[in-house]
């Protein structure tokens, strides 16, 4: 069974940093892209950022370009997110997202998910 | 970036009815990579549908998508309880984005 459990939210003041985690289980994870995907509360989805199975390729939306880096750790089974230069408008539910694609292509279709963990950016 | 327009905002239909939702796109999605998910309440998104017509993994078959270029639709044939809940599109030719949202809810 596919897991995707994040963690490292929490309340953080603006101009400030945060490092989100995604634990994988149930998958190979180095054959798959990975994604992060957040949720503003009582609204709609984003796409954050995306990174393709061997880090080769990495792609941001550009309300976080400069801000945020995604990257990966393949040998243990994690993804990562480091937020800086933090906004209220950040403020956000943050899912961990798998690629449906195999290890070559990077498809930008989210079969699985993690429940999220929520970012505050608040003084 | 493509904007995706999704209509109607909120759908009230009852268990049995059917349902069709719309997403239109402000320029033409290449290749028709078109994916719709629900989402439940306190609840991750699931996906349902992606290419535009190719249901995910496990996804019964009264779920049906639809459309090419810059039309999209979402069928769901009859309604189970099940059922209501928000949709949304997403298209992921180019830098992936999100349409606004649908709510289908019990009438």
């Amino acid at each position: 069974e596919v897991q995707l459990v994040e963690s490292g939210g929490g309340l953080v003041q603006p101009g400030r940093s945060l490092r989100l985690s995604c634990a994988a289980s149930g998958f190979t994870f180095d054959d798959y892209a990975m994604h992060w995907v957040r949720q503003a509360p009582g609204k709609g989805l984003e796409w954050v950022s995306g990174i393709s199975w061997n880090s080769g390729s990495i792609g941001y939306a550009d309300s976080v370009k400069g801000r945020f880096t995604i990257s990966r750790d393949n040998a243990k089974n994690s993804l990562y997110l480091q937020m800086n230069s933090l906004r209220a408008e950040d403020t956000a539910l943050y899912y961990c997202a798998k690629d449906i694609g195999g290890m070559i292509v990077v498809v930008n279709v989210f079969d699985y998910w993690g429940q999220g963990t929520l970012v505050t950016v608040s003084s | 970036e493509i904007v995706l327009t999704q209509s109607p905002g909120t759908l009230s239909l009852s268990p049995g009815e059917r349902a069709t939702l719309s997403c239109r796109a402000s320029q033409s999605v290449s290749s028709s990579y078109l994916a719709w998910y629900q989402q439940k309440p306190g609840q991750a998104p699931r996906l349902l549908i992606y290419g535009a017509s190719s249901r995910a993994t496990g996804i019964p078959d009264r779920f049906s998508g639809s459309g090419s270029g810059t039309d999209f639709t979402l069928t769901i044939s009859r309604l189970e309880p099940e059922d209501f809940a928000v949709y949304y599109c997403q298209q992921y030719g180019s830098s992936p984005t999100f349409g606004q949202g649908t709510k289908v809810e019990i009438k």
